[in-house]
C-alpha cells in the first residue's frame, strides 16, 4: 500500500477561521512533508518532518503550524489566512528522504 | 543554489508521435534526480529516481534517462491518456527536493 491520504478534499475557509489539514500514512515512512502549490507553479517546500520531529521550515508565516502526533499522522493547523493563501495543499511521504509519495492533496480557498 | 529548468514549458502531440522531455539542473552533487507526473488538481504521482549518469528506467512508454547536466523523459508512441504535466525533481542536501517548474504535455487523439 503506497497510499497516502488527505482530508478534506476542498475546504472553504474566512480569514478569521481556525481550520485543520490531515495527512496520513500507513507505510512506515519516516519523513512526511507539506507542500503549498498554486496554479501552473511546482510544489513548494513548507515543513519536512523527520522521526516526528520538525527538521525544515522553509520560512513560513507562523498562520500555518505544522504538528506530528505519531508516526502515521500530520497535520497542519491554519489561523488567519490570508486570500494568497488560497492553493493545493499536498502532504508526502518518503521511506528514505528520496522518492516522495504525495497525497491527492486540499485544494483551499480563503475568503 | 539547486537550479532545475525544463523545457519545453508545454508539448502538445498527435497520438503516436513520439518526443522528449527535457530536464537540465545545476546542483553541488547530486542524490538523485526524480521524475513525477501530475494531473490537474491532483497530486504528483511518482515515476523514476535516477541516481547516476548513463543510468536509464523505463515503465510502459516512459523512459527516462540522465546525464551529468540533464535528464530526458522520452514517451514512446504516446496515447491521450499521457495527457498531464511532467514534474522533474533533484536532491541535492539531505531531506529537501527542488522542483522544476514542468513541462505539460498534452496528447491529440
Amino acid at each position: 500500500d503506497t497510499e497516502v491520504t488527505q482530508t478534506p478534499k476542498h475546504l472553504v475557509m474566512g480569514m478569521t477561521n481556525k481550520k485543520s489539514l490531515k495527512c496520513e500514512q500507513h507505510m512506515g515512512h519516516r519523513a512526511m512533508y507539506w507542500y503549498k502549490q498554486k496554479a501552473k507553479k511546482p510544489p513548494e517546500l513548507m515543513f519536512v518532518y523527520s522521526y516526528e520531529k520538525l527538521s525544515i521550515n522553509e520560512s513560513v508565516p507562523s498562520r500555518f503550524s505544522p504538528e506530528c502526533p505519531n508516526s502515521s499522522l500530520l497535520n497542519l493547523h491554519l489561523h488567519a489566512l490570508q486570500p494568497e493563501d488560497s492553493a493545493l495543499y499536498l502532504c508526502a511521504s518518503s521511506p528514505d528522504f528520496e522518492t516522495q509519495y504525495f497525497g491527492p492533496g486540499t485544494r483551499l480557498l480563503v475568503l | 543554489e539547486d537550479q532545475v529548468t525544463q523545457s519545453p514549458e508545454a508539448l502538445r502531440l498527435q497520438e503516436g508521435e513520439s518526443s522528449s522531455l527535457n530536464c537540465s539542473y545545476t546542483v553541488s552533487g547530486l542524490r538523485g534526480l526524480f521524475w513525477y507526473r501530475q494531473d490537474p488538481g491532483k497530486g504528483p504521482e511518482f515515476l523514476f529516481t535516477l541516481y547516476s549518469a548513463g543510468e536509464e528506467k523505463e515503465k510502459e512508454r516512459l523512459k527516462a534517462t540522465l546525464t551529468k547536466k540533464e535528464s530526458f523523459l522520452h514517451i514512446t508512441a504516446p496515447k491521450p491518456e499521457d495527457s498531464a504535466t511532467y514534474l522533474c525533481a533533484v536532491r541535492a542536501s539531505y531531506q529537501k527536493v527542488t522542483f522544476g517548474t514542468g513541462t505539460k504535455l498534452q496528447v491529440i487523439p
